[in-house]
This record gives C-alpha cells, structure tokens and sequence, in this order.
C-alpha cells in the first residue's frame, strides 16, 4: 500500500540543539517532496521543496536532504530556538496524478 | 493581496443538512485544492482542480463534491453532512512551475462540526 510516515508524532528538542525530522514513503515516486510549517489554527506555510535530482537543499537553518534510494527526506532545523515550536509536515508531489499529498506531521517542541 | 481566502471560518450543521464551503485566491493559480485535517490524521486530500472546468478525485472524496467554474473560485459542498465531516477544511492554489506544482498557498481553515 502507499503511505507517507513521519518519524514520530511529537519530537523534544532542547534550545540550541538540531531537531531532525524524518518523512519516509512508500510505493510513490514523487517528483518532488516539501516540507510545511504549521501552528495551531493557522493554515500551514511553505518551507522548502527539494526536487528528485536533488540531494539537499539549505535555507537560513533549515536543511532538507531527499534520498530517493531510500525514499525518506530529512528535515533539520540547527540552532533551534523556542520560536521553532509548531507542527512540520511533509508533501510529496506526484506529478502523474498532477496532485500534492501530505504526511501527518511531527509536533516538534523546543525547550528552554 | 489577500491570497487565499475561505469562507466561513466556523460553522455548525446538523446531521443531513447541505452546505458550500467557499474558496477564492487572487495569485491567477491554475492549480486549488481542499484538504481536510482531523486530529492525528495529517491533511487529506479530497478533491482537487488543475485549472477551470476540470475537477479530480483526492484521497477522501466521498460526501463531497466540487466544481470549477472560474480560475479564482473552488467551492467545496457538503450534500449531506454526516458527524465524520467534523473536521476543519483548508483549501489551497498553487502555480505551475517548470516541473510542476509549486508550494501550495493555505487558507485560514474552516472549522466544520456536524451535530
């Protein structure tokens, strides 16, 4: 069958410290994967988006790694900081159905 | 630029009851879609539009149904609401990019809850 995991539903990290966050799938071939930001009641917001020919990507302290071999994506935030708190979510798109399907997210918490 | 924007945030229904959940974007994106999000669930797919008059199946369509008539709008209908629709719905546009869809821009939600 097809799923998309994400490593845990809630992830603990102390301030400071890299959270790393994991989107394994499988029986797809996506194009592309993206990673989501969302906090509570908000609608979730664009972080970063890596494509297949791609290995990693870096924005600011995000980093996203996609190994296609292994079919899972890492996310990681370095420095983390209390701010960072909020739920991460993870989408691959399959470009053969031309749609974006979603995991169902870590809540990562930073700790002061 | 107001982006992506639903209507209404809150509604309750009682079970049976019809109703639309309005989704309208302003970015001229071929591509919208709707998502509904329970707890522990993640964000499923439900339906979804690749541009005017062209409507496809998501993950979780049953109970729901859409229309695209014009590139802005992407109404989403309850035609029978049913307590396991309690949820809150996000709808989202997109651009095509060179290889594809690109990010997906989210409304605030609408939180549904049927009696």
């Amino acid at each position: 069958s097809q799923k998309i995991e994400q490593n845990s539903e809630a992830l603990n990290i102390q301030e400071g410290k890299t959270a790393t966050l994991t989107c394994n799938y499988t029986n797809y071939s996506p194009a592309y994967l993206q990673w989501y930001r969302q906090d509570p009641g908000r609608g979730p917001v664009f972080l970063l988006l890596i494509r297949e020919n791609e290995k990693e990507k870096r924005k600011e302290r995000l980093k996203v790694t996609f190994d296609t071999t292994l079919k899972q994506s890492l996310f990681h935030i370095t420095a983390s900081q209390p701010a960072d708190s909020a739920t991460y979510l993870c989408a691959l798109y399959l470009n053969r159905d031309d749609k974006i399907i979603f995991g169902k997210g870590t809540r990562l918490h930073i700790l002061p | 630029n107001a982006g992506v924007t639903q209507t209404p945030k809150f509604q309750v229904l009682k079970t049976g009851q019809s109703m639309t959940l309005q989704c309208a974007q302003d970015m001229n994106h071929e591509y919208m879609s709707w998502y509904r999000q329970d707890p522990g669930m993640g964000l499923r797919l439900i339906h979804y539009s690749v541009g005017a008059g062209i409507t496809d199946q998501g993950e979780v369509p049953n109970g729901y149904n859409v229309s695209r008539s014009t590139t802005e709008d992407f109404p989403l209908r309850l035609l029978s609401a049913a307590p396991s629709q309690t949820s809150v719905y996000f709808c989202a546009s997109s651009s095509l990019g060179r290889e594809g869809r690109g990010e997906l821009f989210f409304g605030e939600g609408s939180r549904l809850t049927v009696l």
